[in-house]
């Protein structure tokens, strides 16, 4: 079975601050994905980013960094200097294979709330 | 480029009504359809997906259907609404492969009263 943990209920930082969400999954599949979503307060999800599990390289896009150790078994998200912008839950998930369709684990989301 | 559309947007029924919400997906064939509810606060729970016209899987016994009756439609319905249907419907779109990324909708909000 799949599981994913997102520890962190809600952050609230201030502005310009760096926040670092946390992800952690459990899988028994040798091959998955890991994807993290940006719900803004609208409601719809919107997709961030996908890694595989044999590419273990950090990314970075603009303000957004995540960096994938499956030695941890974490897929961490960072926000660099926040903007109000970013408010918004935060959901982390895990796809493995399935046989046909896209067997997807969120984890239970963070709310993320920039302060100015 | 590919775009899911979902309607209503939001929705006010009573309790014991029928419920129809649709979710439609442009520039993609043949795509993995799926219906999740969103309680407030909450995570998301799959309910139904299709990976073709008329094929569909049930993830949790509910009061809720699905129907695909076309390859980019996908419809969820209740013939009688419950108090604790209230929630947030997603409609997400994917590719073939069961690696492929998810996509969603904006979703309707659905309070039952």
């Amino acid at each position: 079975a799949q599981k994913v943990t997102q520890a962190q209920t809600e952050i609230s930082v201030v502005e310009k601050e760096d926040v670092t969400l946390d992800c952690v999954y459990e899988t028994r599949d040798t091959t998955y994905y890991l994807f993290w979503y940006k719900q803004p307060p609208s409601g719809e999800l919107v997709f961030l980013i996908r890694r595989n599990s044999f590419d273990e390289q950090n990314e970075i896009s603009g303000r957004y960094s995540w960096n994938f150790q499956k030695s941890t078994s974490s897929f961490n998200f960072t926000i660099t200097a926040s903007q109000v912008v970013d408010s918004a839950v935060y959901f982390c998930a895990l796809s493995g294979s399935s046989g046909g369709y896209q067997k997807v684990t969120f984890g239970t989301g963070t709310k993320l709330q920039v302060i100015p | 480029s590919q775009t899911i559309h979902q309607w209503p947007a939001t929705l006010v029924q009573p309790v014991g009504s029928p419920l129809s919400l649709e979710c439609t997906v442009e520039g993609t064939s043949n795509p993995n359809l799926y219906w999740y509810r969103q309680a407030a606060g909450r995570g998301l729970q799959l309910l139904f997906y299709s990976v073709g016209i008329g094929q569909i899987s049930s993830e949790v016994p509910q009061n809720l259907s699905a129907s695909r009756p076309q390859d980019r439609q996908f419809i969820l319905s209740s013939k009688k609404l419950l108090l604790s249907d209230s929630g947030f419907y997603l409609c997400a779109w994917a590719g073939l492969a069961s690696t492929d990324t998810q996509y969603f909708g904006p979703g309707t909000r659905l309070t039952v009263l």
